[in-house]
Formats: C-alpha cells, structure tokens, sequence
C-alpha cells in the first residue's frame, strides 16, 4: 500500500495563479481531510469529506474548494493564490466508518506551497 | 474552539520526564496524540475516546479527564528519538473531524 500520496511536494505560484493539489489514498478510507500548517504553527482544518460527493468546511475553507468524486481522490483547489496562502498542506484520511472506531489519521508527506 | 497546549517549548536531558497538557473549553468526545518530527508529516500515537481513559505505547502514555475537559501526555525516560511536535486534536463524534491544539516542541539532549 502506498498510504495517502501527495502531488506536488513543491511549488511556487505567482498571485492571482490557480492551481489543484492532488491527494490520493489507496486505504479504501471513508474520511478525508486537507490541512494547512503554517511555520512554527499547529494544523489548521481546511476542508473534509466523510465520502464520496459530501464534503464540507473546516477553519479555514475561504480561498478553496474541493471535490471527492472517488473514495481515492480529494484534491484541493486554489483559486487565484494570495501570499497568505503559503504554507505546507496535508493531506490525511482516516477509516471511519463507526465514530466509536479507531479513527487513526494517516497524512500524506505534504505540498510546500510559496505564492509570490 | 482550538484546544490549548502547555507548555509550549519543553527542553529535556535524556531519561527525563515530561508532561504536555491538552485543555478544552468544550467538551471532550475524543483526544488524539500526533507527533510531528521537523520537515515531516504528523504520525498517530494514541487515541482516547472515554472520560477517564488511558492508553500507553511504549514509555509514552496518555490519559483523558472528560470532567475537567483536559488530557495529558506522559513522555517517561525520554529518548531522543522523542524529539519534534507534539500536538493533541479533539475529535468530534459523527465526522471524524479533528481541531489541533498548537503544538508543543519538545527537545531531548544527549
């Protein structure tokens, strides 16, 4: 199993550029969830998905979107990038299926996002 | 509402303890332990899912006070593998949705 995989692991983005980081998870995982870290900060919650076609807001959801049209994918958009949007993103998913469940999550190795 | 973490820094000799604290103004379904080593994803240590609750993995344990909203992580005789950022997430029930506290560093000299 490759776990949660991530693409890109770097890039740089001029303001007001678009572009989709792309997650997968081959864990056959119900829940996904993308994260933002900023330097030296904790993770701030973006967007997540219980399932494939529900999604729903985190902290953090202005400036993004994202779908999950597959159990595998979650990718996160951004539209028209802002300096404030630079920051490591993670991606993680999780089983699920029962709240009372082990509901370990499992991160991807992350996307280093710089906007210019 | 994010939950709180102290300290925020602790600076530790190998074989010493620490305590890292993880409180909450609402209440607690659940607390998860992460632990994040610098340049690198966070990786699951444990989860406490009842009041009162508690859980080991190897010299690290936790435990889970749903009356006073609060958990606790205990690092015994450290190592410096034990190194890195530890951040607690509380859980909610129907989403498997978590809010981070904002991490606590912890760094263990030889």
């Amino acid at each position: 199993n490759a776990g949660v995989t991530q693409t890109p692991k770097f890039r740089i983005l001029k303001i007001g550029q678009s572009m989709t980081l792309q997650c997968a998870q081959d864990m056959n995982h119900n829940y996904m969830y993308w994260y933002r870290q900023d330097p030296g900060m904790g993770l701030k919650l973006i967007y997540y998905s219980v399932g494939a076609g529900i999604t729903d807001k985190g902290e953090v959801p202005n400036g993004y979107n994202v779908s999950r049209s597959t159990t595998e994918d979650f990718p996160l958009r951004l539209e028209l990038a802002a300096p404030s949007q630079t920051s490591v993103y993670f991606c993680a998913s999780s089983y699920g299926r029962d709240p009372q469940s082990y509901n370990e999550q499992f991160f991807g190795p992350g996307t280093r996002l710089t906007v210019l | 509402q994010q939950p709180v973490q102290s300290p925020q820094a602790v600076i530790l000799r190998e074989g010493e303890d620490a305590v890292i604290n993880c409180s909450s103004s609402k209440a607690l379904y659940s607390v998860h332990w992460y632990r994040q080593k610098h340049g690198e994803a966070p990786v699951f240590l444990m989860i406490l899912l009842k009041g009162g609750e508690q859980k080991g993995h190897d010299k690290i344990s936790a435990s889970f006070n749903e009356k006073k909203q609060q958990s606790s992580l205990y690092l015994t005789a450290s190592q410096l593998s034990y190194s890195g950022t530890y951040f607690c997430g509380t859980g909610n029930s129907n989403t498997g949705k978590l809010i981070f506290g904002q991490g606590t560093t912890l760094q263990v000299k030889p």
